[in-house]
């Protein structure tokens, strides 16, 4: 079974901090990475994108790919109570094309 | 504006009727895909679309039904709802056949009594 794993957290950061988000992966043949923020009611939004090894920066976030580790993070500088949210880390299934996803690190910032 | 339209947003219907919960996007994508949420489950992938005529089961298709008759439109099919059937059900679409990228549509809230 391909997982993509999460800790569900809740990650609480003091505004201003940054927020660091974390996701391991079984499927090793996994070549792409998805970060997506879900608030409470709404759907899933994608924020970032990552399809390489290393680091991936757009404006306060930005995402690491470790494919040898098989670890995906995603940081973000200055966090704000409006990040304050659910945090899905999804991975491209070599056996199909979909993407597997992790059950989301819920993040709250605090003022 | 490019968006993923799902109707309706809130359904409550009884077990056994059928039901179709339509989805459109207007980006001209390939790929769609319906996805089921539940608490402490996550996301799961129903059943996708790489293009018209073209789908295939996700994870969790048992219960489902879908057709992609046009590119534009991916209705889910539930010929007869039980209660475990209960979600908030998300249709997605991407430009890429892969599936990369998955825009989401806003929801829908389905309760089967």
């Amino acid at each position: 079974q391909k997982e993509v794993e999460q800790n569900s957290g809740p990650l609480s950061v003091p505004e201003g901090a940054i927020a660091s988000l974390n996701c391991t992966y079984s499927d090793r043949g996994s070549q792409s990475f998805f970060w997506y923020r879900q608030y409470s009611g709404k759907s899933p939004e994608l924020i970032m994108s990552i399809y390489s090894n290393g680091d991936k920066e757009d404006g306060r976030f930005t995402a690491q790919l470790n494919k040898a580790s098989q670890y995906v993070s995603l940081l973000i500088r200055d966090s704000q109570p409006s990040d304050s949210a659910t945090y899905l880390c999804a991975g491209s299934d070599t056996g199909r094309r979909a993407l597997t996803f992790g059950s989301g690190t819920r993040l709250q910032v605090q003022p | 504006e490019a968006q993923v339209t799902q109707n309706p947003r809130y359904l409550i219907t009884v077990t056994g009727k059928k039901l179709t919960v339509t989805c459109s996007q207007n980006m001209n994508h390939e790929y769609m895909s319906w996805y089921r949420q539940d608490p402490g489950l996550g996301l799961r992938q129903i059943y996708y679309s790489m293009n018209v005529e073209v789908t295939d089961k996700g994870d969790v298709p048992e219960g489902y039904k879908v057709s992609r008759k046009e590119k534009r439109n991916f209705p889910l099919i539930l010929e007869s709802p039980s209660p475990n059937q209960t979600s908030l059900y998300f249709c997605a679409s991407s430009w890429a056949s892969t599936g990369y990228e998955q825009y989401f549509g806003p929801g829908t809230r389905l309760t089967v009594t």
